[in-house]
C-alpha cells in the first residue's frame, strides 16, 4: 500500500526557510492531491496546504504568504518550503495524501489517508 | 482557537459507549463532508471516518460517524483501553482552507 516518509532538517534558525520533502512509495503520485499538515507540541492539527500532481496548489490563508508546495512526479516526491520561520513554526510536520472530490449539490468531500510518520522541526538559534 | 469546536476531553469505562462532538458553521460542516482521525500517543493521525459516516477498510464497526446541520458526531461503542487517544474532526471551509477541530482526548477509565 501507499506509504509516505518526510525528510529534512530537524533544526531551522529563526528568519530562515524550512524545507521538507515527502517521498511516496508503493504507488504513483499521479491523480491525487498531496498535503502538508503540522502539529505544534501538545497542540492540535493545522492544515498547511495541498498540491495536485499536475502542480496546482491551495494554501491555508494564514500561511499563504510564506508557503510554497511543489511536486516532482519523476521522483514521486512533493516538498514544502516555509519562509521567515519563527518559534511559532516549531511543530511536527506531516505529509498526507488528500482524497478530494467536489460536487455542486453536496459540497466538498476531503479526507487524509495515509499519513507519513511525521518529522519534528524546531525553530531555534 | 479552532473554528471547529470539540470538547477537550471525554471519558468512559471499558465496554461503554462515548460520543465526541464537532461543531462548526454553514461555511464548513454545514456545506461539506466531515472526516475523523485517531491519534494514538506518539503516532501520526489515522483516518477513522470519511464522508460523514463511512469507514475505511480495517476500521471496526465500533466506530461510527454522523452529521446534522453544522455539527458532526463520532461514536465509539464497546470501549477498549486501546481506544485511548486524541480524536480530531476535519472538513473544508469556504475560505478555501482545510480545517481540523481542536481535538478531544479520550480516557478509558
Amino acid at each position: 500500500q501507499v506509504q509516505l516518509q518526510e525528510s529534512g532538517p530537524g533544526l531551522v534558525k529563526p528568519s530562515e526557510t524550512l524545507s521538507l520533502t515527502c517521498t511516496v512509495s508503493g504507488g504513483s503520485i499521479s491523480s491525487y492531491y498531496w498535503s502538508w499538515i503540522r502539529q505544534p507540541p501538545g497542540k492540535g492539527l493545522e492544515w498547511i496546504g495541498y498540491i495536485y500532481y499536475s502542480g496546482s496548489t491551495n494554501y491555508n490563508p494564514s500561511l499563504k504568504s510564506r508557503v510554497t508546495i511543489s511536486v516532482d512526479t519523476s521522483k514521486n516526491q512533493f516538498s514544502l518550503k516555509l519562509s521567515s520561520v519563527t518559534a511559532a513554526d516549531t511543530a511536527v510536520y506531516y505529509c498526507a495524501r488528500e482524497l478530494r472530490m467536489t460536487t455542486v449539490t453536496t459540497g466538498i468531500e476531503n479526507w487524509f489517508d495515509p499519513w507519513g510518520q511525521g518529522t519534528l522541526v524546531t525553530v531555534s538559534s | 482557537q479552532s473554528v471547529l469546536t470539540q470538547p477537550p476531553s471525554v471519558s468512559a469505562a471499558p465496554g461503554q459507549k462515548v460520543t465526541i462532538s464537532c461543531s462548526g458553521s454553514s461555511s464548513n460542516i454545514g456545506n461539506n463532508y466531515v472526516s475523523w482521525y485517531q491519534q494514538l500517543p506518539g503516532t501520526a493521525p489515522k483516518l477513522l471516518i470519511y464522508d460523514n459516516n463511512k469507514r475505511p477498510s480495517g476500521i471496526p464497526d465500533r466506530f461510527s460517524g454522523s452529521k446534522s446541520g453544522t455539527s458532526a458526531t463520532l461514536g465509539i461503542t464497546g470501549l477498549q483501553t486501546g481506544d485511548e487517544a486524541d480524536y480530531y474532526c476535519g472538513t473544508w471551509d469556504s475560505s478555501l482552507s482545510g480545517l481540523f477541530g481542536g481535538g478531544t482526548k479520550l480516557t478509558v477509565l
